[in-house]
């Protein structure tokens, strides 16, 4: 099983600063990586995909990068509505795993 | 508009059985794969189970295999969980979510359904 690990656990975050989250794979997953956004009490929501392809309806704040291990998502300027967890998955392998998440926080 | 709405969680003991449903509106679900993930309360996400678009390969997370299987209608538009021997680790709320058609990514999900494990 691919062990998918984010860091920081929590980001603290001035609203219209930049949040860089990481993401690091045991093996690796090519660009098969996608990212999601969770606010409390809703369902996930597809960011990204192919490590840096923003999903339909993602503002341009939103971008992804890299590929094998490294991968790293970008919010350029947070907006209000931005601050939520953030999950990892890899979808390169059998079992699909995801990372124990980011929270971004207001600090 | 695509959408999912899971059904069927309730509250079961231990050793139990229950069968999830999630109904599929606004898109063939034939077309795509689709996937049971979790979320336990107050924890992270978990990949559960998926099926392919026929429904020709089926796929299980170690905690689950044996346990539960995932099965689909598509006839009806339904992918549906059935779980048996159940232990209070399964309680949690469970989504079903659609492969995005270019990739293995979850591009919609339900709203999910919550499954409680207690005595």
């Amino acid at each position: 099983e691919i062990v998918m690990t984010q860091s920081p656990a929590t980001l603290s975050v001035s609203p219209g600063e930049r949040a860089t989250l990481s993401c690091r794979a045991s093996q690796s997953v090519s660009s098969n990586l996608a990212w999601y956004q969770q606010k409390p009490g809703q369902a996930p929501r597809l960011l990204i995909y192919g490590a840096s392809t923003r999903a339909t309806g993602i503002p341009a704040r939103f971008s992804g990068s890299g590929s094998g291990t490294e991968f790293i998502l970008t919010i350029s300027s947070l907006q209000s509505e931005d601050f939520a967890v953030y999950y990892c998955q890899q979808y390169n392998n059998w079992p699909r795993t995801f990372g124990q998440g980011t929270k971004v926080e207001i600090k | 508009e695509v959408q999912l709405l899971e059904s069927g969680g309730d509250l079961v003991q231990p050793g139990g059985s229950l069968r999830l449903s999630c109904a599929a509106s606004g898109f063939t679900s034939s077309n795509s794969a689709m996937s049971w993930v979790r979320q336990a309360p107050g924890k992270g996400l978990e990949w559960v189970s998926a099926i392919s678009g026929s429904a020709g390969s089926t796929y299980y997370a170690d905690s689950v295999k044996g346990r539960f299987t995932t099965s689909r209608d598509n006839s009806k538009n339904t992918l549906f969980l059935q779980m048996n021997s159940l232990r209070a680790e399964d309680t949690a709320v469970y989504y079903c979510a659609k492969d995005h058609w270019a990739s293995g990514a979850f591009d919609i999900w339900g709203q999910g359904t919550m499954v409680t494990v207690s005595s």
